[in-house]
């Protein structure tokens, strides 16, 4: 059964730092991107960043740029998204989901993980 | 950035009625197009890609279509387990892949 289980969600300071872990099973993890979605509380959907299969390729929304970076560890099957100089609007489930390929329709998603940036 | 703009924002159908749910692009998008459904309380789950292909288990009361940047979602037969919101998503032009903002499909 393919999986994706978020973790590392909680509530942080503006300007605070979090780093989200993405564990996976159940496919082959080398043949996949990984891609990160986020959804304000009561909004719809909005890509955050994407990390090719290799790791050569990483995408990030211009909202994000600078602040996050995406990075993966084949060896664990995961993905991480180290998230740094937190704002308010971050606030959001954080989703990881994989396709085959970067830029691709998103196959299966995770469960999430719920992210505050709150004083 | 290719805007998606959904429509209607929410409908309402009674069970074994059509539902259809529309999808415009601010551009051309080919037919790089997929859909997801979301229940309250899950994540999203993909149901059609490449417009018109059902992802696996999608039952065949889904379906998808495309007239040049216009793109549908039809419930031939809703059944009250399809109360979700819906989702379209392109994949044409990116980064970023952009989303359409949501349907909301509510059952009389």
């Amino acid at each position: 059964e393919v999986q994706l289980v978020e973790s590392g969600g909680g509530l942080v300071k503006p300007g605070g730092s979090l780093r989200l872990s993405c564990a996976t099973s159940g496919f082959t993890f080398t043949s996949y991107s990984i891609s990160w979605v986020r959804q304000a509380p009561g909004k719809g959907l909005e890509w955050v960043s994407s990390i090719s299969s290799s790791s050569t390729y990483m995408y990030y929304a211009d909202s994000v740029k600078g602040r996050f970076t995406v990075s993966r560890d084949n060896a664990e099957n995961s993905v991480y998204m180290e998230m740094n100089g937190l704002r308010a609007e971050d606030t959001a489930v954080y989703y990881c989901a994989r396709a085959l390929r970067v830029g691709s329709w998103l196959e299966s998603w995770g469960q999430g993980t719920l992210v505050t940036v709150s004083s | 950035e290719i805007v998606m703009t959904q429509s209607p924002a929410t409908l309402s159908v009674s069970p074994g009625e059509r539902a259809n749910i529309s999808c415009r692009a601010s551009q051309s998008v080919g037919s790089n197009l997929a859909w997801y459904q979301q229940k309250p309380g899950q994540s999203p789950r993909l149901l059609i890609y490449a417009t018109s292909t059902r992802a696996t288990g999608v039952p065949a009361r889904f379906s998808g279509s495309r007239s040049g940047t216009e793109f549908t979602l039809t419930i031939s037969s809703l059944q009250t387990e399809d109360s979700a919101v819906y989702y379209c998503q392109q994949y044409y032009d990116w980064p970023p892949v952009t989303f359409g903002g949501g349907t909301r499909a509510d059952i009389k």
